[in-house]
């Protein structure tokens, strides 16, 4: 069974950084393109960003392209968002998601985590 | 970037009735639109890829349809487990974006 949790979430300030970790189990990590997405209090799914099998891609919506960097530790078969000059408007809850596809990717997303709440608050 | 917009916004129906929710997509995505399924507090829920093909274990009673920029997602006869928030997700370009999503709720 696939499996994936998220940990690091909490209460920042603004202008604050924080870094979210997703730990995978029940499936060939190294294999698969990973994704963060997010949820923020009263509104819909936002994709953040994606990084491929081996790292060497990665993708970033517009609000966060020079604030977060993605990353992943396919020794240890985790996912990683380093959040930097955080602002109240990134609150939300922030899902690890796994790429339906291995290789190159599909973009969409057949598991995800539970979610880390992140609050962005002074 | 792709604008998805779905519709309604929000519906109350009975357990047994037939539901269909709409996502038009700003430009043509041929059959790159993926649905899922959101219950608070719980991970969202892989349902439809492709525009039509079932996610493994999801139940038959869900079915997906469509293609260039107008997609139905329709459960056939709704039950009390599938109360819940809908999304449509285009997988055409980058950045990959969701509908603003169809809250589904009990009359």
């Amino acid at each position: 069974e696939v499996q994936l949790v998220e940990s690091g979430g909490g209460v920042v300030q603004p202008g604050g950084s924080l870094r979210l970790s997703c730990s995978a189990a029940g499936f060939p990590f190294h294999n698969y393109t990973m994704h963060w997405v997010r949820h923020a209090p009263g509104k819909g799914l936002e994709w953040v960003s994606l990084i491929s099998w081996n790292g060497a891609s990665r993708f970033y919506e517009d609000s966060v392209r020079v604030r977060f960097t993605i990353s992943r530790d396919n020794s240890k078969n985790s996912l990683f968002l380093q959040m930097n000059s955080l602002r109240t408007d990134d609150t939300a809850f922030y899902y690890c998601a796994k790429d339906k596809e291995t290789g190159g990717g599909s973009y969409f997303f057949d598991a995800w985590g539970q979610g880390a709440l992140v609050t962005v608050s002074s | 970037d792709i604008q998805m917009t779905q519709s309604p916004s929000s519906l109350s129906a009975s357990v047994g009735d037939r539901v269909t929710i709409s996502c038009r997509a700003s430009q043509s995505i041929s059959r790159y639109l993926n649905w899922y399924q959101h219950k608070p507090g719980k991970a969202p829920k892989l349902l439809i890829f492709a525009a039509s093909s079932l996610q493994s274990g999801v139940p038959s009673r869900f079915s997906g349809s469509g293609s260039g920029t107008d997609f139905t997602l329709t459960i056939s006869s709704l039950q009390p487990e599938d109360f819940a928030t809908y999304y449509c997700q285009q997988s055409y370009s980058t950045p990959w974006t969701f509908g603003q999503g169809t809250k589904v709720e009990i009359k």
